[in-house]
């Protein structure tokens, strides 16, 4: 079983929709990021959380370290934000700075 | 200008070449990576290193070596590709001395390669 989970693998949304993306881990974390892969390959951090929330935009981040468990949220969707959006996470031990990543939703948001 | 830079962006070889993948930043980071990703799968670390002097092998180390010829280069060797190294290469960076941002990582644009 991995150690990182994302569902669901592939959404479909209309655009104005409100999206959640969720994650759920199972070994202890330091921190969770969430990245974001364009339709080009190229790959961009969005948030790395600890606890609780962060918000940028139209994006929302949780996180809740009892539950092993965060979710993404995208408010008023637009067909700009199709993309693969990766979740990854830091084990509690280790100064390795290593990654460990889940397999990524695919999101695409119709106009 | 990126701060990340990968070349080349695609590379097509033959089983049983040698190829290079090269990185360079100009983010003054101390640490590097090497991802592959399949599809399906998640980002794999091939190597790291923290510093010019410490290279470190990730999950899936064989049948890649690497160099890290200065602080702001990397370089991934396929010292005798097979097909099953056809992927996608990402290299990122990150750094250690800024509190609370060591754990963020910048990728690069990504690297396709393909290996007949």
């Amino acid at each position: 079983k991995n150690e990182v989970e994302q569902s669901p693998q592939n959404l479909t949304a209309q655009e104005g929709e409100f999206i959640t993306i969720n994650c759920s881990y199972s070994v202890g974390i330091s921190a969770l990021h969430w990245l974001q892969q364009h339709p080009g390959g190229g790959i961009v951090s969005l948030f790395m959380l600890s606890s609780g929330k962060k918000k940028h935009g139209r994006l929302i981040a949780t996180i809740n370290i009892q539950e092993k468990h965060s979710s993404l949220h995208i408010t008023a969707s637009h067909p700009r934000d199709s993309a693969v959006y990766i979740c990854a996470v830091k084990k509690w031990r280790g100064a390795t700075n290593k990654l460990i990543f889940g397999t990524g939703t695919l999101l695409a948001v119709q106009p | 200008d990126a701060d990340v830079t990968q070349t080349p962006r695609n590379r097509i070889t033959k089983t049983g070449k040698r190829i290079m993948l090269e990185c360079s930043q100009t983010k003054g980071h101390d640490r590097m990576y090497w991802y592959r990703q399949d599809p399906g799968l998640g980002l794999q670390l091939i190597y790291y290193s923290f510093d010019v002097k410490d290279i470190n092998k990730g999950e899936i180390s064989d049948g890649y070596s690497v160099s890290r010829q200065a602080q702001a280069k990397f370089s991934l060797s396929l010292e005798s590709a097979i097909p099953n190294q056809t992927a996608l290469y990402f290299c990122a960076t990150s750094d250690s001395r800024i509190p609370g941002h060591q754990e963020t990582q910048y990728f690069g644009p990504g690297t396709r390669l393909l290996v007949l």
